[in-house]
């Protein structure tokens, strides 16, 4: 079972919608990364959070440490949000080590 | 800031062949990391540098990957021998950091291996 365990793995929506992708761990984690990579591999980093909420254009991220998950939410959706999301844990020992998950692959269509 | 290159961006190679790849960073950053990805999973951690040494290996480098980042700067991931399970993205990135704290992640657009 892999450590980092996100949810849905696929996920289509309609050009405007309201997107939300879950991100729970079992590791201890001093962070928590929220990646971005689109088809031909670059991963871009969105977030890295550790408590709270962070805001960035349309796109929001929150962290419940106590129930250890995250979420993704993507306001007003596009087509040009669609790529591959993956959340990676800092692991509790370390400042520099993650655990990635599989990914949630988003398609929006117009 | 040009961010962090790498290169080659695809390499093809013939098993049993050794295949080389480099890793520019973000020149202020001290800390470097090599990932491998394979299709339809996230990275796995392979190893990491704070400036020229070498700090951690996964189990997952076997003794035909070596990893060099000899002047703090570039680094190089090399394999030994090819096999096609080696077939791969291998991403590579950096962060500055120090004691407690660790910058955002920054990748590079990764190198994908193909053994034949």
């Amino acid at each position: 079972k892999n450590e980092v365990e996100q949810s849905p793995q696929n996920l289509t929506a309609q050009e405007g919608e309201f997107i939300t992708i879950n991100c729970s761990y079992s590791v201890g984690i001093s962070a928590l990364h929220w990646l971005q990579q689109h088809p031909g591999g670059g991963i871009v980093s969105l977030f890295m959070l550790s408590s709270g909420k962070k805001k960035h254009g349309r796109l929001i991220a929150t962290i419940n440490i106590q129930e250890k998950h995250s979420s993704l939410h993507i306001t007003a959706s596009h087509p040009r949000d669609s790529a591959v999301y993956i959340c990676a844990a800092v692991s509790g020992g370390s400042n520099y080590k993650l655990t990635f998950g599989k990914g949630t692959l988003l398609t929006v269509n117009p | 800031d040009t961010g962090v290159s790498q290169d080659p961006r695809h390499k093809i190679t013939k098993r049993g062949q050794n295949v080389t790849f480099r890793c520019d960073p973000i020149s202020e950053h001290n800390r470097l990391y090599w990932y491998r990805q394979t299709l339809g999973q996230g990275p796995e951690f392979l190893t990491y540098f704070q400036n020229e040494a070498q700090l951690e290996k996964s189990r997952l480098l076997s003794d035909r990957f070596s990893a060099e980042r000899p002047k703090g700067s570039f680094s190089t991931l090399e394999i030994q021998r090819t096999e096609q399970g080696d077939s791969a993205m291998y991403l590579c990135a950096s962060s500055r950091g120090g004691g407690t704290y660790n910058s955002p992640l920054h990748f590079g657009n990764g190198t994908r291996l193909t053994v034949t």
